[in-house]
């Protein structure tokens, strides 16, 4: 069966200071990846997709970046928080017309 | 710009009756269509998918499709305390497997 693993589950970062949060899927191949962040209280909205290693798709423009080093791995950086960066950031796993499911998510709080 | 709506809620029903989630969204060319649950804090979690017009049933739930109306609802029977959380409607749209969500609807259900 397929898991897909996101760490850390919490983080308290600084303004201004970077950030690298991961993601790892286990039990498929050449999954679709996606990242969203969820405000308080808010939908989920999607920031990055990919479809393959190296292949990184921006939905909204804003000072996050996506890299897909390898095939399960997916991670989403920023050289420079902001407070408006805080919320729930999720990593999501899929195959073409299927559904996605979510991992656990990390937590950001940027003070 | 491609929309999902949902009544935000909450929606309050008492235990064992029936609980109706709407969801509409803008995009006639659609094709799939989604039912997360998501407990305060956690991830979302499949519950549905339907891509035909029509009910689909599993178990307690039901998924209703209108494309002619580009309307989708669930419909919990016999609720349980243990469903109260916040049900996420999502729609696929474009070729990779691309998800928009609405913001979702809060249902508690109270002994």
């Amino acid at each position: 069966s397929q898991t897909i693993h996101q760490w850390p589950a919490t983080l308290v970062q600084p303004v201004g200071s970077p950030l690298s949060l991961e993601c790892t899927v286990e039990g498929t191949s050449n999954p679709n990846l996606y990242w969203y962040r969820q405000a308080a209280g808010r939908g989920l909205q999607l920031l990055f997709y990919s479809v393959g290693i190296g292949q990184i798709s921006s939905e909204v423009p804003q000072n996050l970046s996506a890299s897909r080093p390898q095939d399960r791995q997916f991670i989403l950086s920023s050289k420079k928080l902001l407070l408006s960066d805080s919320g729930f950031y999720l990593c999501a796993w899929g195959r073409l017309q299927e559904t996605q499911y979510f991992g656990p998510g990390t937590r950001l709080l940027v003070l | 710009q491609k929309e999902v709506e949902q009544n935000s809620g909450p929606l309050s029903v008492p235990e064992g009756a029936i609980a109706s989630l709407n969801c509409t969204y803008s995009d006639r060319g659609s094709q799939s269509f989604f039912w997360y649950r998501q407990y305060s804090g956690k991830s979302p979690e499949l519950i549905m998918f339907i891509y035909s017009n029509g009910d689909k049933e599993d178990g307690r739930f039901t998924a209703q499709l209108n494309k002619a109306s580009q309307y989708v609802s669930l419909l919990i029977r016999d609720s349980q305390p243990s469903d109260s959380a916040t049900y996420l409607c999502a729609v696929e749209l474009g070729g990779y497997n691309k998800l928009i969500f609405g913001a979702g609807t809060r249902l508690a259900v109270h002994p």
